[in-house]
């Protein structure tokens, strides 16, 4: 099992520009998160899909847009790239049903937008 | 509001010394609760976590930590750290069941000296 792939792993952006980073998981997860993580602030919690066709806003999801393509895939799109953007974005999944639960993590897309 | 707090930004120890990682929690019943770890580039990975029952919980790579709901503390603990521990540590809660969201601490980054 590849557990939860992202791509790509670096980008380099210009202000006003549009990206999508994409996600996948093979291990049958209902659940998937997209987080940035900034220095001294932790991961904050963009958008999150609790299943298959539904999606909710988390902590900073202005500027995103995010689409649950099936079961495996969770894309995030950026429509118009920002400075305020700059950022290292985790996709997660699990296997949430009802019960507590981790989150497992892909290795990252570390976006710098100039 | 919900949240995790870790008061150690930045800790250093010598290889073979004991380590101990604080944090606390403010929610309004006890939450679920994780340690995760992040090496230089990676994504994160889960160490431990507590649901229920024993207050002492142990985890992957010789960590444990103890749950004390009278100090709303998760503090992580290593009797001998290894110089491969060097890396950033992240407490997270999530607030129960169908919350779906996990909040974090902002990290600890570790040190660790020969």
């Amino acid at each position: 099992n590849a557990g939860v792939t992202q791509t790509p792993k670096f980008q380099v952006l210009k202000t006003g520009q549009s990206m999508t980073l994409q996600c996948a998981q093979d291990m049958n997860h209902n659940s998937m998160y997209w987080y940035r993580q900034d220095p001294g602030m932790g991961l904050r919690l963009i958008y999150y899909s609790a299943s298959e066709g539904t999606t909710d806003k988390g902590e900073v999801p202005n500027g995103y847009n995010v689409s649950r393509l099936n079961k495996r895939e969770f894309s995030l799109r950026l429509e118009s790239a920002a400075p305020s953007q700059t950022s290292v974005y985790f996709c997660a999944s699990s296997a949430r049903q009802g019960i507590p639960y981790e989150q497992y993590f892909g290795p990252g897309t570390r976006l710098t937008v100039t | 509001a919900q949240s995790v707090t870790q008061p150690d930004i930045h800790i250093t120890v010598s290889e073979g010394a004991s380590l101990e990682l604080r944090c606390n929690y403010s929610y309004g019943a006890t939450p679920y609760l994780f340690w995760y770890v992040q090496s230089p580039g990676q994504g994160l990975q889960l160490l431990l976590k507590y649901f229920s029952g024993d207050t002492l919980v142990q985890g992957i790579k010789g960590f444990e930590a103890e749950f004390k709901r009278s100090q709303s503390s998760f503090n992580l603990r290593k009797p001998s750290v290894h110089w491969s521990d060097a890396a950033e540590y992240f407490c997270a809660a999530e607030g129960g069941y169908n919350t779906d969201k996990l909040i974090f601490g902002t990290g600890t980054r570790l040190q660790v000296f020969p």
